[in-house]
């Protein structure tokens, strides 16, 4: 049963450019959350999908955007970089709705902003 | 908001020792959950153990364990006989079981070194 999948696991950026980052779940989730976690701090949630929606949105800017397709898999996107965007970028598989499901991570990508 | 707190940022135990990791949260619901989560240098999240506040016994999971204190709001994770593979960052995290809002808050973590 293959867990949670990121790519590309490393990237380099300079600023102003555009990033986007892949996620596919766990097998049989259906709901994808985004967390960014800065060197040294605990993860921060940046949203989650839910039937190709965006169903709750952390405290972040609008340069940060997702989405999910048919097959729950997910991408994130962030525009306009800026050097405090390097971080490690985490996504997060759950199932269903009925509240407090676990969330399943997956290795995350490490985003470097020069 | 709910905000959780780890007080040690850092901890160390000999190997076959047991160790506990503080975490406190601050909260005005009555139902949530709360988890462990143990980040190795290899940096994949992995859960450890998950406790259920409407559940008054503590969870286990073989040698992890909590004392979950709800009026204390306090949610301590012991490991007994500790392993030279538990060297990881160990992160406490709530969550507030509503439909759309599943997210994690996360503690600021404890970084546990095994000592051989």
């Amino acid at each position: 049963d293959a867990g949670v999948t990121q790519s590309p696991t490393h990237l380099i950026k300079t600023r102003g450019q555009q990033v986007t980052l892949r996620c596919s779940p766990k097998s049989g989730h259906d709901t994808v959350s985004w967390y960014q976690q800065a060197l040294g701090q605990g993860p921060q949630f940046i949203f989650q999908y839910y039937e190709e929606e965006e169903r709750q949105r952390g405290n972040f800017p609008d340069r940060f955007s997702g989405h999910q397709f048919p097959n729950y898999s997910s991408e994130l996107n962030v525009n306009a970089l800026l050097l405090g965007d390097s971080a490690l970028y985490l996504c997060a598989s759950s199932f269903g709705v009925a509240g407090g499901e676990t969330q399943y991570f997956g290795p995350g990508t490490r985003l470097l902003v020069l | 908001a709910q905000t959780v707190t780890q007080s040690q940022p850092e901890m160390s135990v000999q190997e076959a020792e047991t160790v506990t990791l503080s975490c406190t949260y601050d909260t005005s619901e009555s139902n949530y959950y709360l988890f462990w989560y143990k980040q190795p240098p290899s940096r994949q999240m992995i859960l450890v153990i998950r406790q259920e506040a409407y559940k008054q016994q503590n969870a286990t999971e073989n040698r992890f364990s909590v004392n979950f204190q709800k009026a204390a709001k306090s949610f301590s994770l012991k490991i007994s006989d500790s392993q030279l593979g538990d060297t990881a960052m160990y992160f406490c995290a709530f969550m507030k079981p509503l439909f759309g809002n599943e997210k994690l808050t996360f503690g600021t973590g404890t970084r546990l070194t095994i000592i051989p």
